[in-house]
C-alpha cells in the first residue's frame, strides 16, 4: 500500500464549479499535512498546510481526518487558472515529506 | 526574501557520462536542502538531504551522490549515467523550524 494515496483524476469542472480532492494516509504517527500545486513541466509549489482544525486560504478550504486518515482540498468558484496536479504531501517525525502522485484538475470554460 | 535556482535548466547526455546539477539557496542560512527526482507520470522520490555543510543522508542506493561544499550550495552528481536516471531533478529547501519546502525550478534530464 502506498503512503500517500490520490485519484489521479483527471477531474474535469467547469468555471465557477465546487470541487474537492480526498487523499489518504497510511501512517497514522504522521505530523504535519500539505497541499502542493504543480503546474506541467514546473516545479510544485506550496499551497497550504492543513491544520487540525481546518483551514481556509480564500477559495481554498483543507480539512484533515485524523481518525479516518485522510485530507481533503476543497475549491470553490474554480478558475481556468486553478488547473493543475495538486499534489497532497505527508510528513512524519522527521523532516521528510512523503508526496502522493497528485490528482489533476482540467478547469474549462 | 529567498530564492532558490538550479541549472541548468534542461540536459540530454549520453549514457556512461558524468553529471553535476547544482542548486543554491539565497536569503538564508543554514538551510535544510534536499533533491528529489520525479520521473515521467510518477511522484517525488526523495534521493538526498542535508541539514549542514558536509551532512548527507541517502535516501535511495543508486549511482548518484550528493554533496554540500557550501552552506547554500547543494550538488547532484553521477559518475556514470544510466537510462534510468532520466528525469525530473528539484532541489528544495527548508528552515530548520518549518517543515514547509520551496522547491527550485528544477532541471529536466534525458539520458540517451
Amino acid at each position: 500500500r502506498k503512503e500517500v494515496e490520490q485519484d489521479p483524476g483527471p477531474f474535469n469542472v467547469p468555471e465557477g464549479a465546487t470541487v474537492a480532492f480526498n487523499c489518504t494516509y497510511s501512517n497514522s504517527a504522521s505530523q504535519s499535512f500539505f497541499w502542493y500545486r504543480q503546474d506541467c513541466r514546473k516545479e510544485p509549489k506550496l499551497l497550504m498546510s492543513v491544520y487540525s482544525s481546518g483551514n481556509e486560504d480564500g477559495r481554498f478550504t483543507a480539512q484533515l481526518n485524523r481518525a479516518s486518515q485522510y485530507i481533503s482540498l476543497l475549491i470553490r468558484d474554480s478558475k481556468l487558472s486553478d488547473s493543475a496536479t495538486y499534489l497532497c504531501v505527508v510528513r512524519h517525525n522527521t523532516d521528510k515529506l512523503i508526496f502522493g502522485t497528485g490528482t489533476r484538475l482540467q478547469v474549462f470554460p | 526574501s529567498q530564492t532558490i535556482h538550479q541549472w541548468p535548466a534542461t540536459l540530454v547526455q549520453p549514457v556512461g557520462s558524468p553529471l553535476s546539477l547544482e542548486c543554491t539557496v539565497e536569503g538564508t542560512s543554514n538551510p535544510n536542502l534536499y533533491w528529489y527526482r520525479q520521473a515521467a507520470g510518477r511522484g517525488l522520490q526523495l534521493l538526498f538531504y542535508s541539514v549542514g555543510i558536509g551532512q548527507i543522508s541517502s535516501e535511495v542506493p543508486q549511482n548518484l551522490s550528493a554533496s554540500r561544499p557550501q552552506d547554500r550550495q547543494f550538488i547532484l552528481s553521477s559518475k556514470k549515467l544510466l537510462l534510468s536516471d532520466s528525469g525530473f531533478y528539484l532541489c528544495a529547501w527548508n528552515e530548520g523550524d518549518s517543515y514547509e519546502q520551496y522547491f527550485g525550478p528544477g532541471t529536466r534530464l534525458t539520458v540517451t
